[in-house]
């Protein structure tokens, strides 16, 4: 069973960054069937998606333009695990913070949504 | 980017009758491999998003059988056969087919 296990600090000051890590059990971070996506839920409720990282022969990063010149989303092969790291925060980066596996079944060649979720990193942006 | 749109944004349901939930895309979401790239995920209280459908009609593995999605062009259209109350909670779309992802603003379901 595939599981996504989330870790990082609640709290986070101002023009600081925020890490979140995303522990992958039962797949393996470099798949080449899966994407490692990151998505964060403002307090009103809205998902935003804000990268991801895959392997496909190499690794490959895609991130959304509102947060592509503060985002990092890295793989750590050795620890099985994906981090996100978002520099120079402000209040409007408050937020849970989801990691999601998207999946392509190697058996029809299609994607397949995404389907494992973490449980979610609540991270509060303070002044 | 793509803009995804919801309606309702909440829904009063009854156990034992039907629902449904419409979303619509800004552009076409089919892919060239000729399927739609539209998921529907709900998230219940107190937790993280789950996938319902895939591909615009899709079951996700373990879904139960009373939720099914369709496709109209850009319209996409989740229904609840007879409505559960473990079903409460808020539905999204997401479009699939482009990055930036983009999610629909949410229906919330809950029981009247």
């Amino acid at each position: 069973q595939i599981q996504l296990q989330q870790s990082g600090p609640g709290l986070v000051k101002a023009s600081q960054t925020l890490s979140v890590t995303c522990a992958i059990s039962g797949d393996s971070v470099s798949s080449s069937s899966a994407a490692w996506n990151w998505i964060r839920q403002s307090p009103s409720g809205g998902l935003e998606w804000l990268g991801r990282a895959f392997y496909r022969s190499r690794w490959y990063n895609e991130y959304a333009e509102s947060v592509k010149s503060r985002v990092n989303i890295k793989p750590d092969t050795s620890k099985n695990q994906v981090s996100l790291q978002l520099n120079s925060v402000t209040a409007e980066d408050t937020a849970v913070y989801y990691c999601a596996r998207g999946y392509d079944d190697s058996r029809d060649s299609l994607y397949h949504g995404m389907d494992v979720w973490g449980q979610g990193t609540t991270v509060t942006v303070s002044s | 980017d793509i803009v995804m749109t919801q309606s309702p944004l909440s829904l009063p349901v009854t156990p034992g009758e039907p629902a449904s939930i419409s979303c619509r895309s800004s552009q076409s979401l089919v892919h060239r491999n000729g399927y739609n790239y539209l998921d529907w995920y709900l998230q219940k209280p107190g937790q993280s998003p789950q996938l319902l459908i895939y591909l615009g009609s899709n079951r996700a593995s373990g879904v139960p059988d009373r939720f099914s999605g369709s496709i109209s062009g850009t319209d996409f259209t989740l229904k609840i056969s007879r409505v559960e109350a473990e079903d409460v909670g808020v539905y999204f779309c997401m479009e699939a087919l482009q990055t930036p992802f983009t999610f629909g603003p949410g229906t919330k379901v809950d029981i009247k």
